[in-house]
């Protein structure tokens, strides 16, 4: 079974500076999605950025980008230019290829945006 | 389009009693799912189901079950609740067409357990 771990139970960022959260995984499959995902105090789920394994590209969105090494089944996620609006949970997630439609979530990790 | 929907926002039950959670979607999704969420350890699927009348166990799907009987509706039932299910609950759905997919959620329900 595939495992999701995020080792930073909470992190903090000053404003306008940049943070780095980790996520590693362990699987045996060589297909395979990962993703971030975002929880503000709504409770709503918002989906950061998504990336292929087989794709060696590091995945980016704006100021969202992300730290891709399947050697280490490492992916961590780097937020630029922190704003307010960024402090939530985050959670690391992957989900099997070749059909598979489950997604196995991390702990989370609680980024605070300090002012 | 509302997306999905669940309902309630808040409940707290006693120990021993029953209740559904409800869950609908109007995106015609096959695929929907259920979570909890507890602190320390992410979501975690109990159930899902990738089409009417097809359904299938999660990673915790002790003490809940579920049925689908319309594409629209994934109803999850506590058939009798127990302080360990005190939890927030996420109902999603899913859509991929060809190499775009996304992952809908609900806005959750917190569930207390007494």
């Amino acid at each position: 079974a595939q495992t999701v771990t995020q080792s930073q139970p909470e992190m903090s960022v000053q404003e306008a500076e940049t943070v780095t959260l980790s996520c590693t995984y362990d699987t045996s499959e060589s297909d395979y999605y990962l993703f971030w995902y975002k929880q503000p105090p709504s409770r709503q789920m918002i989906l950061v950025i998504r990336q292929e394994a087989y794709k060696q590209q590091n995945a980016t969105e704006n100021r969202f980008s992300v730290n891709f090494q399947k050697a280490a089944k490492s992916f961590s996620l780097k937020i630029s230019d922190s704003q307010l609006g960024d402090a939530a949970m985050y959670f690391c997630a992957y989900r099997s290829g070749n059909y598979g439609q489950n997604f196995v979530f991390g702990p989370g990790t609680r980024l605070s945006v300090l002012p | 389009n509302a997306g999905v929907t669940q309902t309630p926002k808040f409940q707290v039950l006693k120990t021993g009693q029953s209740m559904t959670l409800q869950c609908a979607q109007d995106m015609n999704h096959e695929y929907m799912s259920w979570y909890r969420q507890d602190p320390g350890m992410g979501l975690r699927l109990i159930h899902y189901s990738v089409g009417a009348g097809i359904t299938d166990q999660g990673e915790v799907p002790n003490g809940y079950n579920v049925s689908r009987s319309t594409t629209e509706d994934f109803p999850l039932r506590l058939l009798s609740a127990a302080p360990s299910q005190t939890s927030v609950y996420f109902c999603a759905s899913r859509i991929q067409i060809y190499s775009n997919e996304k992952l809908f959620f609900g806005s959750g329900t917190q569930l207390s357990v007494l």
